[in-house]
């Protein structure tokens, strides 16, 4: 069993929608988890991250962490054609120098 | 400020070649990571630095890549002799501090093509 798994997609909405785009992971250890976004041709860029459990909102992005489920979430209200990217979750266990372990990456097309 | 540098950008070589990446990081941060991300997947780190020590190297292949980060700035990663699952982004990354998670800054990669 994979670490985080994540659906690969791809996912294609029009513009204006509410985007959801989730991961699972199998280790309790795991308190840090983080969105990255990759264009294409481009290294991954950090979006949100979050500490354990709860919510973060930044803009239009939206980070969800429920541990008990081992379920993360991003939510993208009121998307663009330049969202259009793969985002990719990391997540970590505590302490300096940890690895991230990445999904796979979710890709998503919005449609003006 | 200036993001991580990588080079080359692109590179197409055969299998059992040898393939070296160079990598600047961003001034002033003190660990260095190089990934692998091969087509569909996410990035599989492969050593992390830290200054000019190995934090973590337990997934790189050491029986054919090595690399090193030599006066803790830039590094170097080689692949020798290289095979056709080796194609893939090899993307490096730094930050700041060590541990400081959340702020990796990632470089744009080099996509390595073995034929």
């Amino acid at each position: 069993q994979k670490e985080v798994e994540q659906d690969p997609g791809p996912l294609s909405v029009p513009e204006g929608a509410i985007v959801s785009l989730n991961c699972t992971y199998s280790n309790s250890a795991f308190q840090y988890f983080m969105w990255y976004r990759q264009y294409s041709r481009k290294g991954p860029e950090l979006l949100m991250y979050t500490y354990s459990s709860g919510n973060k909102e930044d803009g239009r992005f939206t980070a969800q962490v429920d541990k008990s489920s081992k379920y993360i979430s991003l939510f993208i209200r009121d998307s663009q054609p330049s969202d259009s990217a793969t985002y990719l979750c990391a997540m970590s266990r505590s302490g300096p120098g940890n690895q991230f372990y990445f999904g796979t990456g979710t890709s998503l097309t919005v449609i003006p | 400020e200036a993001g991580v540098a990588q080079s080359p950008r692109y590179k197409i070589i055969e299998k059992r070649q040898s393939v070296a990446f160079w990598c600047n990081p961003i001034s002033g941060h003190a660990t260095l990571y190089w990934y692998q991300q091969i087509l569909g997947q996410g990035p599989k780190l492969l050593i992390q630095f830290q200054n000019n020590g190995v934090v973590d190297d337990s997934q790189l292949p050491k029986d054919r890549f090595s690399a090193e980060r030599l006066k803790g700035v830039d590094s170097t990663l080689k692949i020798q002799p290289a095979k056709l699952e080796d194609s893939a982004v090899y993307l490096c990354a730094s930050s700041l501090v060590w541990g400081s998670f959340g702020e990796q800054y990632f470089g744009p990669g080099t996509r390595l093509t073995v034929t």
